[in-house]
C-alpha cells in the first residue's frame, strides 16, 4: 500500500523558514516524480513544485519561486520542501503527492495518483 | 501561464442524476488534463488522466472527454459517495495549474 507521510508543519512567524518532509513507502520511489501541492483553509488546490525521479525537472509556482526549494533523497525515500521568507499567504495544508510518471516534462501526461494527509503550515505573528 | 476555469462553481443534484462539470483552459492543452475528487478533510483522489483515461479503481460512472481548451467530467448516475469537490488540472505546461473547483452537494 502506498503511504506518504508529511511532517514539519507548524506555526511560524512571517519572514522565517520551515522545512517540510514527506516519507514514502509502498512503491518504487525512484520510479516516480513527486510534488508538493497546497490548499489554504477553505480554498482550492495550488500546485507548488515538483521534482523528477533523478532530482531534475523541478519548477515552482510563481507565488513561491525564489523562496521555496524542493529536493529528494532516493536512499531515504523522501522529499523535502525548504520554505524561506514565509508570508502570511503561505498558510495552508501542504500535501505531498506521487506522480504517475518518473519525470516531469511539458506535455508529459503527469498526474498525481497518491497523496499524503497533509501538514498544516500557519504563518502568523 | 495557463489558466484553468470550471463551471459551474457549485451545483446541487440528487442521487441518480447525471452530472456534467466543465473545465476550460486559457490555451490549447491537447488532452493533458486530469480530474480529481476531494471530500472534506481528505486528500484529493485522481479520477481521470489524459482527459479520458479512467484511473485504476475508479467507478465506470465517471468519464472524461474533450481536447484543446474544453473538457468535461461526467458522472452518469450520482451516488451518495460522489458528493465532493471536483478539480481539473492541466499537465501541458510545467506549472500544473488546477481549476478553482466545482462543489457537488445534495439537492
Amino acid at each position: 500500500e502506498v503511504q506518504l507521510v508529511e511532517s514539519g508543519g507548524g506555526l511560524v512567524q512571517p519572514g522565517r523558514s520551515l522545512r517540510l518532509s514527506c516519507a514514502a513507502s509502498g512503491f518504487i520511489f525512484d520510479d516516480h516524480a513527486m510534488h508538493w501541492v497546497r490548499q489554504a483553509p477553505g480554498k482550492g488546490l495550488e500546485w507548488v513544485t515538483g521534482i523528477g525521479w533523478n532530482g531534475a525537472g523541478a519548477d515552482y509556482a510563481d507565488s513561491v519561486k525564489g523562496r521555496f526549494t524542493i529536493s529528494r533523497d532516493n536512499a531515504k525515500h523522501s522529499i523535502y520542501l525548504q520554505m524561506n521568507s514565509l508570508r502570511v499567504e503561505d498558510t495552508a495544508f501542504y500535501y505531498c503527492a506521487k506522480d504517475i510518471r518518473p519525470s516531469i516534462a511539458a506535455a508529459g501526461f503527469n498526474g498525481f495518483d497518491s497523496w499524503g494527509r497533509g501538514t498544516l503550515v500557519t504563518v502568523s505573528s | 501561464d495557463i489558466q484553468m476555469t470550471q463551471s459551474p462553481s457549485s451545483l446541487s443534484a440528487s442521487v441518480g442524476d447525471r452530472v456534467t462539470i466543465t473545465c476550460r483552459a486559457s490555451q490549447s492543452i491537447s488532452i493533458y488534463l486530469n480530474w480529481y475528487q476531494q471530500k472534506p478533510g481528505k486528500a484529493p483522489k485522481l479520477l481521470i488522466y489524459a482527459a479520458s483515461s479512467l484511473q485504476s479503481g475508479v467507478p465506470s460512472r465517471f468519464s472524461g472527454s474533450g481536447s484543446g481548451t474544453d473538457f468535461t467530467l461526467t458522472i452518469s448516475s450520482l451516488q451518495p459517495e460522489d458528493f465532493a469537490t471536483y478539480y481539473c488540472q492541466q499537465s501541458y505546461s510545467l506549472l500544473f495549474t488546477f481549476g478553482p473547483g466545482t462543489k457537488v452537494d445534495i439537492k
